[in-house]
């Protein structure tokens, strides 16, 4: 299965920051490659489909790059709603399978 | 608005069955595929099943092959996930999720429930 890697676990960012999350795949993904924001006691939420397509509703402060092996998401501007845990996940091949997250917190 | 819903969830003892429901609304559920998610405590994300809109393909994950079966009713708006010979690792936040591409499978998640637990402790 395709093994999805996530850095940094934690990224401690002030308000008005920008952050920048990494992933990285075991394999080419193509551009197969979402990103879903969780938040504590909620369901994840998709914000970025084919590596770079903002889903419905989703601030262009959110942006996401890459393809093949590597990705990142880019949040440009950190609002006080945005501290939460992203998850990459590939669709390139089955299983589908996610990253291990990456916790924004307030610094 | 999309909205699904899960329930059915709830404390069984190792070895024995469980089934979960989720209802869709606010979308032409017979058009979309449905996959299960769930997420231990304090884990991340195993994706476990997918069925097609039809129902007609089912996807596994190898950790749950052979004991768990999606299945989904189109005339009731209803995706269903039987869990049989429960173990401790089985334990999780089971989420329902609607694919992303009407009348086939992208493995994009778009729309997901708030989940049911799940514990199997004796």
């Amino acid at each position: 299965e395709i093994v999805m890697t996530q850095f940094p676990a934690t990224l401690s960012v002030s308000p008005g920051e920008r952050a920048t999350l990494s992933c990285r795949a075991s394999q080419s993904v193509s551009r197969n490659l979402a990103w879903h924001q969780q938040k504590p006691g909620q369901a994840p939420r998709l914000l970025i489909y084919g590596a770079s397509t903002r889903a419905t509703g989703i601030p262009d402060r959110f942006s996401g790059s890459g393809s093949g092996t590597e990705f990142t998401l880019t949040i440009s501007s950190l609002q006080s709603e945005d501290f939460a845990v992203y998850y990459c996940q590939q669709f390139d091949d089955w299983p589908l399978t996610f990253g291990g997250g990456t916790k924004v917190e307030i610094k | 608005q999309v909205q699904v819903v899960e329930s059915g969830g709830g404390v069984v003892q190792p070895g024995r069955s469980l089934r979960l429901s989720c209802e869709a609304s606010g979308f032409t559920f017979n058009t979309h595929g449905m996959h299960w998610v769930r997420q231990a405590p304090g884990k991340g994300l195993e994706w476990v099943a997918v069925i097609w809109y039809d129902g007609k393909n089912k996807s596994y994950a190898d950790s749950v092959k052979g004991r768990f079966t999606i299945s989904r009713d189109n005339s009731k708006n209803t995706l269903s996930l039987q869990m049989n010979s429960l173990r401790a690792e089985d334990a999780a936040v089971y989420y329902c999720a609607r694919d992303a591409l009407q009348y086939d499978i992208s493995g994009a998640l778009d729309y997901w429930g708030q989940g049911s637990l799940v514990t199997v402790s004796s």
